[in-house]
């Protein structure tokens, strides 16, 4: 298993502004993704965090709303640009720690945004 | 679009065992049959995954039927720790390590612990 810190926990933004997550794991690890939690909803994965390389997108999931970054193995971030209340929700870092056959992933606990 | 279907909500009394059914009846031979929850304003957790035989571990066993087409997570002995939602997943084994990649997380069952 692994330990995935997010910062911050939660937080309350003013729209039009940009908040950065960081997702830090004690070790190395093979993969990282992000994912949104909208509010009663269930999770949808917004892109694979690639090191050293351009993220991975989902459809519905563009570069220029959320940037992310990977520079080592072990930590990642994700902006969440030019907000707006539809932003609001959970934002979750998961990780693959083990080699990539047959191994499950990892969750940290998430980023609770909300955009007024 | 996600590939189980789950009832929406169950309920359990505690201590006794819980039996969350789902169907995945197109399932390819290579997909595995996960399972997460989701205790309230946490993380999904990990709890258990199979391919065609039965699982069992700590948290949870794990039953597929010969045909795969449907499974069943058991807790043999619900607290009410386990109020959760949970998330039945099929999918490949592998990560690619290559691009596009991760869970497809459906609406999954919320399980009620009964005192």
């Amino acid at each position: 298993s692994a330990v995935i810190s997010q910062k911050p926990s939660r937080d309350i933004c003013q729209r039009g502004t940009s908040l950065t997550i960081q997702c830090q794991v004690d070790s190395q690890v093979t993969m990282m993704f992000w994912y949104r939690q909208q509010p009663g909803q269930s999770l949808t994965l917004i892109a694979t965090a690639n090191q050293g390389s351009e993220a991975t997108y989902e459809s519905g999931f563009v570069i220029d709303k959320f940037p992310i970054s990977r520079p080592n193995l072990t930590f990642s971030t994700l902006t969440v640009s030019n907000m707006s209340p539809e932003d609001s929700s959970i934002y979750l870092c998961s990780v693959v720690t083990g080699p990539l056959q047959n191994t499950e992933a990892f969750f940290g606990q998430g980023t609770r945004l909300t955009v007024v | 679009d996600a590939k189980t279907t789950q009832p929406t909500s169950m309920d359990c009394a505690e201590g006794r065992a819980a039996n969350l059914p789902c169907n995945h009846s197109t399932i390819s031979g290579n997909e595995y049959v996960y399972w997460y929850r989701q205790i309230h304003s946490q993380g999904p957790q990990y709890i258990i995954h199979g391919l065609k035989n039965n699982e069992t571990n700590e948290m949870a066993s794990l039953i597929i039927t010969e045909d795969r087409k449907s499974s069943t997570l058991i807790l043999p002995h619900a607290t009410l720790r386990d109020t959760a939602v949970y998330y039945c997943i099929v999918r490949v084994a592998s990560w690619s390590g290559g691009g596009a990649d991760g869970l497809t997380f459906g609406k999954g069952t919320h399980l009620i612990i009964q005192p």
